[in-house]
């Protein structure tokens, strides 16, 4: 069974950067999974904010990049602000043809 | 302007089946690359792909619960419906659509619906 693993929490201060990952429990993430990274906040429906690795999203400030570091993807938010304090999901395009999301990534800002 | 938003019931009984239907606006499911996706996510839990529905009506489903998922579309109506079957308490969670693309230059889950919210319980 795949899992995609992403780190439980994070914490950041404002101002500063952070990065968070995501990897497969066998295996290792490249382009060819074509990673994407949502924001999601309580109660909201989750936003996309990279995909195919390190594009933006429209509308999506130049503070979050995305990119592949080893083996996995990541997400690194530059310059933290206190409204980015979220919950973050990968999401890889399995080549199945099916899609499989990583459990979250709940980043405190603070 | 793209939008999508889900409906169905909002409670159901063990053993009984879901039908969740996502209406949709702003895109055609019938253009290349395009589909419509189901995810849910149990009360503070994390996202739970469920299947996806292209353009060419190729249907995709997750390994773990494809015996009781069924996915179509009726691109006229631009709707696309999630069936479920044998619901349990553990299917508990708000259920969302999204808008799908998959083409050389884009991919992911681009536009989303507010989700609904679905209890399981006798």
């Amino acid at each position: 069974q795949t899992v995609v693993t992403q780190e439980p929490s994070f914490s950041v201060s404002p101002g500063g950067s952070v990065t968070l990952t995501c990897g497969l429990n066998s295996g290792s993430v490249s382009t060819f999974y074509y990673p994407s990274w949502y924001q999601q906040t309580p109660g909201q429906a989750p936003r996309i904010l990279i995909y195919n690795t390190n594009t933006r999203s429209s509308g999506v400030p130049d503070r979050f990049s995305g990119s592949i570091l080893g083996n996995k993807a990541a997400l690194t938010i530059t310059g933290a602000q206190p409204y980015d304090e979220s919950d973050y999901y990968c999401g890889l395009f399995m080549g199945s043809g099916i899609w499989v999301f990583g459990g979250g990534t709940k980043l405190t800002v603070l | 302007q793209i939008t999508l938003k889900e409906s169905g019931p909002t409670l159901v009984k063990p053993t009984q089946t879901l039908t969740l239907t996502c209406t949709f606006s702003g895109f055609s499911l019938s253009t290349s690359g395009v589909g419509v996706g189901w995810i849910r996510q149990p009360p503070g839990k994390a996202l739970e792909w469920l299947a996806v529905i292209y353009w060419n009506d190729d249907k995709r489903y997750s390994p773990s619960l494809k015996s009781r998922l069924a996915i179509t579309k009726d691109t006229s109506r631009n709707q696309v419906v999630l069936e479920m079957t044998s619901m349990d308490p553990l299917d508990s969670a708000t259920y969302f659509c999204a808008h799908n693309i998959f083409t050389t230059t884009t991919s992911g889950f681009h536009h989303w619906g507010l989700g609904t919210l679905v209890t399981v319980s006798s």
